[in-house]
């Protein structure tokens, strides 16, 4: 069935530092893929997607860049702040959202 | 716009019994999704509903179920509640406009379900 990967699952980077998210999914004909934050006790909130004809988006520290042939899509976040610090969760989509297991990003000051 | 609401909040059933959680979707949204969230188990994703009918499941059993009215609410149910169906059910809205899994789904607060 579909699955999607998602790595680390904790990182931990000082402040201004770059973090970066990376997932991979099973389904080849997924075609949108969403990044979604979710801090501490709040609701999950988009924060970038991309669809499968474009190669990378990018929105102000937010970038996404995707890989169709490696099935895999990454996030990038540049100069990282303390309010940056959630879980962020992949995923990709052919009907059915589906998450990957979530990432903890920790930016210390 | 309100944003979308959950009730309960919380609740704490037995093993065996049965739950209905509810779910409002922000005005003017058509779809709306079901998620059961642990920490192990991170986000999965249970059924879509649109225009009252659903669309797309998830790989969850029978005992898991749902509905959606003419106003766009949703109610999930869960019968025979076992305790690995202690979690966080959130549900998201979205207009609906685009295929099913597709653009910004808007989450509410979750409900958590303790089962004993």
């Amino acid at each position: 069935g579909e699955n999607v990967e998602q790595h680390p699952s904790t990182l931990s980077v000082q402040e201004g530092d770059s973090a970066v998210i990376k997932c991979t999914y099973s389904d080849s004909a997924s075609n949108y893929f969403p990044w979604y934050k979710q801090e501490l006790g709040k609701r999950p909130q988009l924060i970038i997607d991309i669809r499968s004809n474009v190669g990378e988006k990018k929105d102000q520290r937010i970038a996404v860049t995707l890989n169709k042939t490696a099935k895999h899509f990454s996030l990038h976040i540049t100069e990282t702040q303390p309010e940056d610090s959630a879980v962020y969760f992949c995923a990709a989509t052919r009907g059915k959202l589906i998450f990957g297991q979530g990432t903890e990003l920790s930016v210390k000051p | 716009k309100a944003g979308v609401t959950q009730t309960p909040r919380y609740l704490i059933k037995t093993r065996g019994q049965q739950v209905t959680l509810s779910c409002s979707p922000i005005s003017g949204h058509r779809s709306v999704s079901w998620y059961q969230q642990t920490p192990g188990q991170g986000l999965q994703f249970l059924f879509e509903y649109f225009s009252e009918t659903q669309r797309n499941k998830g790989n969850f059993p029978g005992r898991f179920s749902g509905r959606q009215f003419s106003n766009s609410r949703s109610e999930m149910n869960v019968s025979t509640l076992e305790l690995g169906d202690s979690a966080l059910y959130l549900c998201a809205s979205s207009l609906g406009s685009e295929p099913p899994g597709y653009g910004e789904q808007f989450f509410g607060p979750g409900t958590r379900l303790t089962v004993l």
